[in-house]
């Protein structure tokens, strides 16, 4: 058990709705990373929080916004559904201290399926 | 740019026998972290070992241990006395600029291990 929990597991909706993952890291860890896994991308990083703060963005589509809230939790908002969004959402989180070792630790994932 | 290459789809070994699963990066930072993740059939990822650019000495975390050559930009895993909980798939991964603004992980495609009794 990496300490980061992610629900729900499994989600399964249709094309054009709006779904939300949301992500809890392990505790004392400030920063939250979300990456998307899927069969013809591979594992790609989508976008990183820092204490309530956005610090990076990868391959996030427009139509997908993240947040982090006070309590360090973090949601993942998918909207406008695709057949190609189908793809496993993981959450990984790290102390985020900028220096040292900042390893990330992944929840179980989101598998989101959209038909 | 910034990659990292696996480039064994699959391996099978035996058990108890050592295996080398093979990692090539490519950056320009001078500061990086590599990492390996290995991904069971249930689909989690679990971090096993950590190397940073910086480390003189190679990595070892229990049976794992990373292969690492500069010169080389290989960081290659190293798994010794495999076993049957061994089999799954592993990431090589790698953060540029490490310690930088983020610390985001660029992962190669992965690769699939079998490990036979």
């Amino acid at each position: 058990d990496s300490g980061v929990t992610q629900t729900p597991k499994h989600l399964i909706t249709a094309t054009g709705q709006r779904v939300t993952l949301r992500c809890s890291p392990r505790s004392g860890d400030l920063s939250v990373y979300w990456y998307q896994q899927s069969l013809d991308q591979g594992l790609q990083f989508l976008i990183q929080y820092y204490n309530g703060e956005e610090r990076a963005k990868g391959n996030i589509l427009e139509r997908f916004s993240a947040q982090q809230f006070p309590d360090l939790h973090s949601e993942l908002n998918l909207s406008s559904l695709e057949l190609g969004d189908s793809a496993l959402y993981f959450c990984a989180s790290s102390p985020g201290v900028g220096a040292g070792t900042d390893t990330q630790y992944f929840g179980p994932g989101t598998r989101l399926t959209v038909l | 740019a910034q990659k990292i290459t696996q480039t064994q789809p699959g391996m099978f070994v035996q058990e108890k026998e050592a295996v080398t699963l093979d990692c090539t990066y490519d950056t320009s930072d001078p500061s990086y972290g590599l990492f390996w993740y290995k991904q069971p059939s249930s689909g989690e990822m679990i971090f096993l070992i950590y190397q940073g650019s910086y480390d003189q000495q190679n990595a070892t975390e229990g049976r794992y241990s990373l292969n690492f050559q500069k010169a080389r930009k290989s960081a290659n895993l190293v798994i010794s006395a495999s076993q049957l909980g061994d089999s799954a798939m592993y990431f090589c991964a790698m953060t540029p600029n490490y310690g930088g603004a983020t610390n985001k992980l660029i992962f190669g495609t992965g690769t699939l291990l079998a490990v036979q009794p």
